[in-house]
């Protein structure tokens, strides 16, 4: 069974800052994608950005970059130059490569931006 | 980008009575939605797992009488909450998995806020 841990309740950053949130995994299965969401206090989920177990580089998407480190099984988001609309709560997850399967979320953490 | 529309997105029903949730993709095939619930500052848990043309599969715990799931076609997946109860408010979401993209994110639906009175 897949598993993913994130253990920052809650974050809080000054605006432009960067911040990193913390995401580890763990899976028996070598392909996977991992994901991270964004959900604000109305409650849509907004996909950020995904990391496949394969790729060689980490990915970016334009302010957020995800450190992935398969050795250690993390899966790191990096925003950078937060801005004061980047608060909302940041679901880390894992969906495995084989068949259309769900994802496997962590239970999140929630960013705080202060001007 | 892929669109997953969700209606409706807030509802207020009385105890006893059935309330249906539609799931949409707009612009795609999704051969499999997920429907799922939040509780407050909790994370999403799956509620089960709905395949075009065939019975859902639900999670343990969640029971299929209460919440009927139909996905009647490539493009709508439908929540019931038969006979709801004050326990039953929550916040419904459903996502999609496009049917050409075995890795694309899910595409989520805005999510339906459910009171029970």
């Amino acid at each position: 069974a897949q598993k993913i841990t994130q253990t920052q309740p809650g974050m809080f950053v000054q605006e432009k800052e960067a911040v990193t949130l913390d995401c580890t995994y763990d899976t028996s299965d070598p392909s996977y994608g991992l994901f991270w969401y964004k959900q604000p206090s109305s409650g849509e989920m907004i996909f950020l950005i995904y990391q496949g177990s394969y790729d060689q580089q980490n990915a970016t998407e334009g302010r957020y970059s995800l450190n992935f480190q398969k050795a250690r099984k993390s899966a790191n988001l990096v925003i950078s130059a937060s801005q004061l609309g980047d608060s909302a709560m940041y679901f880390c997850a894992m969906r495995l490569d084989s068949g259309y399967s769900t994802l496997t979320f962590g239970k999140g953490t929630m960013l705080l931006v202060s001007p | 980008g892929a669109v997953v529309s969700q209606h409706p997105s807030r509802v207020i029903c009385k105890s006893g009575t059935s309330v249906k949730i539609e799931c949409r993709s707009l612009d795609f095939q999704a051969t499999t939605m997920f429907w799922y619930r939040q509780f407050p500052k909790k994370s999403l848990m799956l509620m089960a797992t709905s395949n075009e043309g065939s019975k859902a599969t639900y999670e343990q715990g969640v029971e299929k009488d209460k919440f009927l799931i139909n996905h009647a076609s490539l493009t709508l997946s439908t929540l019931t909450v038969t006979s709801a109860q004050p326990e039953d408010s929550s916040f419904y979401i459903c996502s999609a998995a496009r049917r050409d993209r075995a890795n694309s994110p899910l595409h989520f639906g805005n999510g339906t806020r459910l009171t029970v009175t």
